[in-house]
């Protein structure tokens, strides 16, 4: 499968916990991106980032979260102390930019983190 | 405040009809616009629309922008109940001076009926 792939699926801990999820893009694509998705919403930016740079980060709900990218292919997304409502779905995208023109975004299935 | 405002929020409609779902949006530096397809996974991507009034087609799904009254409508012609999903509008925009943000509707939700 050669698609965004996310670990874990699903993520149950409880509440001041820390957790970490993981993204793995298409492999060809440059940028990467974070998105949170809550019930009835459409998915909302969190962060992204061209190559290993994070390039805008002002979206991320609170200090609690923190996104790296440290060689440029994965990336993780970390929450920390973490509160009920951050109960929502983890979605990462890719997708490849050249110059000033840009790619459509393909989503990866998501990490579902409930906490308890 | 950047928005993108999709309508309607839910529709229910019986096999073989004929669907619009529409999409406004007031957004700053404008780049694109892209249509998703969301059923119980991740959204799947169905058109990106940059120019105005040419439309995209894939099978029965057809699309337009029109960026001078800042809206766009996705057509789905003789429904099948596997079109019933949640279909989201997103704006692509470059945002903070940087390029490279997504800014999606709620989405609407088409239920198709047999």
């Amino acid at each position: 499968d050669t698609g965004v792939s996310q670990d874990p699926r699903h993520k149950i801990t409880k509440r001041g916990q820390n957790v970490t999820f993981r993204c793995d893009p298409i492999s060809e694509h440059n940028r990467l991106y974070w998105y949170r998705q809550t019930l009835g919403q459409g998915p909302e930016f969190l962060t992204y980032f061209q190559n290993e740079a994070q390039l805008e980060k002002s979206r991320l709900l609170s200090d609690r979260f923190s996104a790296e990218r440290p060689k440029g292919s994965f990336s993780t997304l970390e929450i920390q102390r973490t509160e009920q409502g951050d109960s929502a779905m983890y979605l990462c995208a890719s997708s490849f930019t050249q110059g000033s023109w840009h790619y459509e975004q393909y989503f990866g299935p998501g990490t579902r983190l409930t906490v308890t | 405040e950047d928005k993108v405002v999709q309508s309607p929020l839910s529709l229910v409609v019986h096999e073989g009809d004929t669907v619009t779902l529409n999409c406004s949006y007031e957004v700053t530096n404008f780049r694109s616009l892209l249509w998703y397809k969301q059923e119980k996974k991740p959204p799947t991507f169905l058109f990106m629309l940059t120019s105005s009034g040419i439309e995209k087609k894939s099978g029965r799904l057809s699309s337009i922008l029109d960026k001078k009254e800042l809206f766009s409508i996705l057509n789905i012609t003789a429904t099948q109940t596997g079109d019933s999903a949640i279909y989201l509008c997103a704006v692509f925009m470059n945002y903070g001076g940087s390029q490279g943000n997504l800014i999606f509707g709620k989405g609407t939700k088409l239920s198709v009926k047999p």
